[in-house]
């Protein structure tokens, strides 16, 4: 299978929800990295983790190395959530990118 | 911060043309990527360096030359531009520090290839 499985593809918020994305590893990657593309194309780091949990503001990131797993989960969404989330898996000095979830929050 | 720029940010070729793509990194990291970004695949690697004078083959290297004559910069070639190679492509910098391991992106060039 791939080595980053993300999940789900699509994501349909109303504003003030809470949700979760998922990406599983087919082995076990060194660290992980969240990005949010903007409506420019521009990706923006998250999250760096090499192990454990991470937050930043309406934002919370989880890494387990061990399980192949990692998680982002974005509370009470707002409007400027929307965008393409992705993670990227770190073996060697290579990162591997899941498919990314498109995130739509709706007033 | 780190700060990797991508010139040009918009460029369209013709078929059979000679693309090159430019990236330059302040962060005096050792290592520099080149990905792509294609609907339904997220970013793929095409090709890596560890450093000046070195290349490396990513995981979908073909139709792609990748130069790096010095720390700072690192170049992606398209020596007969196909329309396959309409994409968006984004250029990378990384290093161990004290943090881990992280990679650090730049702002992407849409390349439309007709």
């Amino acid at each position: 299978g791939m080595p980053v499985e993300q999940n789900p593809p699509a994501l349909s918020l109303y504003e003030g929800a809470d949700s979760g994305l998922r990406c599983n590893f087919s082995t076990t990657m060194k660290s992980v990295q969240w990005f949010q593309q903007n409506h420019r194309g521009r990706l923006i780091t998250l999250f760096y983790l090499a192990q454990g949990t991470k937050e930043n503001g309406r934002l919370k990131s989880t890494f387990n190395s061990k399980e192949r797993y990692s998680t982002l989960h974005i509370k009470d969404a707002q409007l400027e959530d929307s965008g393409t989330y992705f993670c990227a898996a770190l073996m060697g000095y290579k990162l591997t990118f899941g498919t990314g979830t498109s995130l739509l929050v709706d007033p | 911060e780190a700060a990797v720029t991508q010139s040009p940010r918009n460029k369209v070729a013709v078929t059979g043309g000679k693309v090159t793509l430019s990236c330059n990194q302040t962060n005096n990291h050792n290592n520099m990527y080149w990905y792509r970004q294609d609907t339904g695949h997220g970013l793929r690697l095409i090709h890596y360096s560890y450093g000046a004078g070195s290349t490396e083959k990513g995981d979908i290297p073909d139709g792609y030359k990748a130069s790096r004559p010095s720390q700072e910069n690192f170049s992606l070639i398209l020596e007969l531009a196909t329309p396959s190679q309409t994409s968006v492509y984004f250029c990378a910098s990384g290093d161990v520090g004290t943090g881990g391991y992280e990679q650090y992106f730049g702002p992407g060039t849409r390349l439309t290839v007709l």
